[in-house]
């Protein structure tokens, strides 16, 4: 058990350019998560994947974001036409499901990736 | 629909003196809470849970919480700060929604401890 791992750990782009984030979740866990988290902010649900199936999306999630799961295991997130208030740090966590019982609902987190736009 | 106030965005202590972070939360429905740690530039670990067993729990690093229902409090405490507990700590209250977790955080407390 390796955790959850998330590349790159930063990104800097320019205004306008598209950006992709991959994350790995803990081998068994089927659920996965992104959160986005800014200055002075706790983490801020984005969207989570159960298998590969995409089950909720915030409405912080605009047009300009797509979170993809094709394989039921990693996921990427991508950011087009990057804008300055998109910098922010992306939290992936990822929990083992079940039948509802909370323990196996814990959500473990990876160390993030930050992106600055400039 | 649930949400997190966290009384105290910067917290000081001296080392060795007791830790008290204030949670207090808001669920229509029972909820479950947790307590995160955030260190720079890393991830959040998480430090206890509550889930509707014992009210006082007991998390890693020697922090403990205790779930105060008449309260809707979920307060984190450690009895003598270490150096190595300043981080961000963030107060968390999830609610099964939909088959999954569905979890609100705080706007987090930055925990300074001082020499």
């Amino acid at each position: 058990d390796t955790g959850v791992s998330q590349d790159p750990r930063h990104k800097i782009t320019k205004r306008g350019q598209n950006v992709t984030f991959r994350c790995d979740p803990i081998s068994e866990h089927n659920r996965l998560y992104w959160y986005r988290q800014t200055l002075g902010q706790g983490p801020e649900f984005l969207t989570y994947f159960q298998n590969e199936a995409q089950l909720e999306k915030s409405r912080l999630l605009s047009d300009r974001f797509s979170a993809e799961r094709p394989k039921g295991s990693f996921s990427t997130l991508e950011i087009q036409r990057t804008e300055q208030g998109d910098s922010a740090m992306y939290l992936c966590a990822s929990s083992s499901g079940g039948t509802g019982k909370m323990g196996k609902n814990i959500q473990y987190f990876g160390a993030g990736t930050r992106l600055s736009v400039l | 629909a649930q949400s997190v106030t966290q009384l105290g965005s910067h917290v000081s202590v001296s080392e060795g003196a007791l830790v008290l972070l204030r949670c207090n939360y808001s669920s229509s429905v029972p909820p479950y809470l947790f307590w995160y740690v955030q260190y720079p530039n890393q991830g959040l670990q998480l430090l206890l849970k509550y889930t509707s067993a014992a009210t006082l729990v007991k998390g890693i690093n020697g922090f403990e919480a205790e779930f105060k229902k008449s309260e809707t409090s979920f307060h984190l405490t450690k009895p003598s700060a270490h150096m190595s507990d300043a981080a961000e700590y963030f107060c968390a209250v999830s609610v099964i929604s939909g088959g999954y977790q569905k979890v609100t955080f705080g706007t987090g407390t930055k925990l300074q401890v001082i020499p």
